[in-house]
């Protein structure tokens, strides 16, 4: 049963702290992508990857998030420090990208609240 | 201009009906479209996605792309109380291989 996982699925951190989350894509894909949600946003685009290589991180805070892929089987987003504004559920979702297809399958989330 | 719109809802249809939810975007060029299903407090899943203009069907799901209006739909035939969630419409940029999301639309189906 192919399927994004992610780690941890809830966090509840002081502000202030490094946050740390984890995503094993689908085997084979070859596109990461990065997402926050809330309620005012809607799904934000934070970072995506294309054969581990960052393609766009346009959408993230730069001076507090950063995305790496440090091999094939594991995506991080960290956020250090971290800040009440950034409690939102975090996706990864990861896509075999060729050509005009662009299916991305998404993980369970991560639901991160900054007290 | 958001890159993709979609009104936020809630729009409630009786069980059994046609529901029709609708996406416009702002990128020319984009060639590629995805419907996406998120219940509450899950994960948005793929349904269906559409390239050409016209129909696309699958069940009681049809895709409709309009490129010259930049326009897209999903209708859903014989609604259930099941289909109530909300709908997200997703972009593929072109010239990128990033996909942009409408914020979704909320639907109810009453019993």
């Amino acid at each position: 049963d192919a399927r994004v996982t992610q780690t941890p699925r809830h966090k509840v951190t002081e502000m202030g702290q490094e946050v740390t989350m984890r995503c094993q894509p689908i085997l084979g894909h070859n596109t990461v992508f990065w997402y926050r949600q809330t309620m005012m946003q809607g799904l934000e685009l934070l970072a995506y990857f294309r054969n581990r290589a960052p393609l766009d991180d346009s959408g993230m805070p730069k001076d507090r998030f950063s995305a790496e892929m440090p091999d094939a089987t594991l995506a991080t987003l960290k956020i250090q420090p971290s800040e009440p504004r950034d409690s939102a559920v975090y996706f990864c979702a990861s896509g075999l990208v060729l050509g005009r297809n662009t299916e991305a399958f998404f993980g369970q989330g991560t639901r991160l609240t900054v007290v | 201009q958001k890159e993709v719109e979609q009104n936020s809802g809630p729009l409630s249809v009786p069980e059994g009906a046609i529901a029709s939810l609708n996406c416009t975007y702002s990128d020319r060029g984009s060639q590629s479209f995805f419907w996406y299903r998120q219940y509450s407090g899950k994960s948005p899943e793929l349904i269906m996605f559409i390239y050409s203009n016209g129909d696309k069907e699958d069940g009681r799901f049809t895709a409709q792309l309009n490129k010259a209006s930049q326009y897209v739909s999903l209708l859903i035939r014989d609604s259930q109380p099941s289909d109530s969630a909300t709908y997200l419409c997703a972009v593929k940029v072109q010239g990128a291989q990033k996909l942009v999301f409408g914020q979704g639309t909320r639907l109810t189906i009453n019993p």
